[in-house]
C-alpha cells in the first residue's frame, strides 16, 4: 500500500471548515482513499472514501486531486466532538488490509 | 445492530497467565481483524480472517499469540503467556466486502494490563 502523510496535529475553531490534508504521491491507480477518525478511548471510526471523484456523506467531503497525488478532508463545520486522530489511508482493491500511520490530531476549540 | 463486541473492557493479569480476548463481529460480516494499540507502535493488525479462515496473521508477534474463529459470530484472541510488553488497548473490526469496498467496524476495545 502506498504511504500517506499527514500533518501531526491541527487546531480549529469551533463553527469553522476544518480541512485536513494527505499526500499519497506514490498512489497507484487501484488504490482508494480512505478516511478514519479515532476519538479518544474509542476504536476508529470510518468517515468517507473515494477513488477518483470528489465524495461527500453526512460526515465530511474528500477532494481528491486530479494527480491523486494528494487528498484534504473537508469537515464542513467542525464541534467540539470532532476532536480526534483522523487517519488517511490507502488500500488497494485487491487487498482487504488497513494500514494506520500516525494521523493528524485535530482539535476543535470553543 | 449492536455493532462490534469486544469483551472484556478491561483486563488486569499478572505476568505468565493466559489472557482471552472475545469479539463478537456484526451478523452477516465476512472479514474480522484483530488489531493491537500501543503509543510506541500505534494502530498495528495483528492478524485478520474472513469467512471463518484466516488469511494473514503476519502481524501476530509471536507465538504466545493465538487468534481463532470457531463460527461466523465469534472470535478470541488468546495470549499465553502473557508478559508486561502485551500491555495494549485490543480492537476487533468487521467487515462485509462489497465490490470491492471493504469497510471495517472497530469494537470499543479490550485495554489490557499485564503486571
Amino acid at each position: 500500500d502506498a504511504k500517506t502523510t499527514q500533518p501531526p496535529s491541527m487546531d480549529c475553531a469551533e463553527g469553522r471548515a476544518a480541512n485536513l490534508p494527505c499526500n499519497h504521491s506514490t498512489i497507484s491507480g487501484n488504490e482508494y482513499v480512505y478516511w478514519y477518525r479515532q476519538i479518544h478511548s474509542q476504536g476508529p471510526q470510518y468517515i468517507i472514501h473515494g477513488l477518483k471523484n470528489n465524495e461527500t456523506n453526512e460526515m465530511a467531503s474528500l477532494i481528491i486531486t486530479e494527480d491523486r497525488k494528494s487528498s484534504t478532508l473537508i469537515l464542513p463545520h467542525a464541534t467540539l466532538r470532532d476532536t480526534a486522530v483522523y487517519y488517511c489511508i490507502v488500500r488497494a482493491t485487491n487487498t482487504d488490509k488497513l494500514i494506520f500511520g500516525t494521523g493528524t490530531r485535530l482539535q476543535v476549540f470553543p | 445492530d449492536a455493532g462490534v463486541i469486544q469483551s472484556p473492557r478491561h483486563e488486569v493479569t499478572e505476568m505468565g497467565q493466559e489472557v482471552t480476548l472475545r469479539c463478537k463481529p456484526i451478523s452477516g460480516h465476512d472479514y474480522l481483524f484483530w488489531y493491537r494499540q500501543t503509543m510506541m507502535r500505534g494502530l498495528e493488525l495483528l492478524i485478520y480472517f474472513n469467512n471463518n479462515v484466516p488469511i494473514d496473521d503476519s502481524g501476530m508477534p509471536e507465538d504466545r499469540f493465538s487468534a481463532k474463529m470457531p463460527n461466523a459470530s465469534f472470535s478470541t484472541l488468546k495470549i499465553q503467556p502473557s508478559e508486561p510488553r502485551d500491555s495494549a488497548v485490543y480492537f476487533c473490526a468487521s467487515s462485509l466486502r462489497v465490490l470491492g469496498k471493504n469497510i471495517q467496524y472497530f469494537g470499543a476495545g479490550t485495554r489490557l494490563s499485564v503486571l
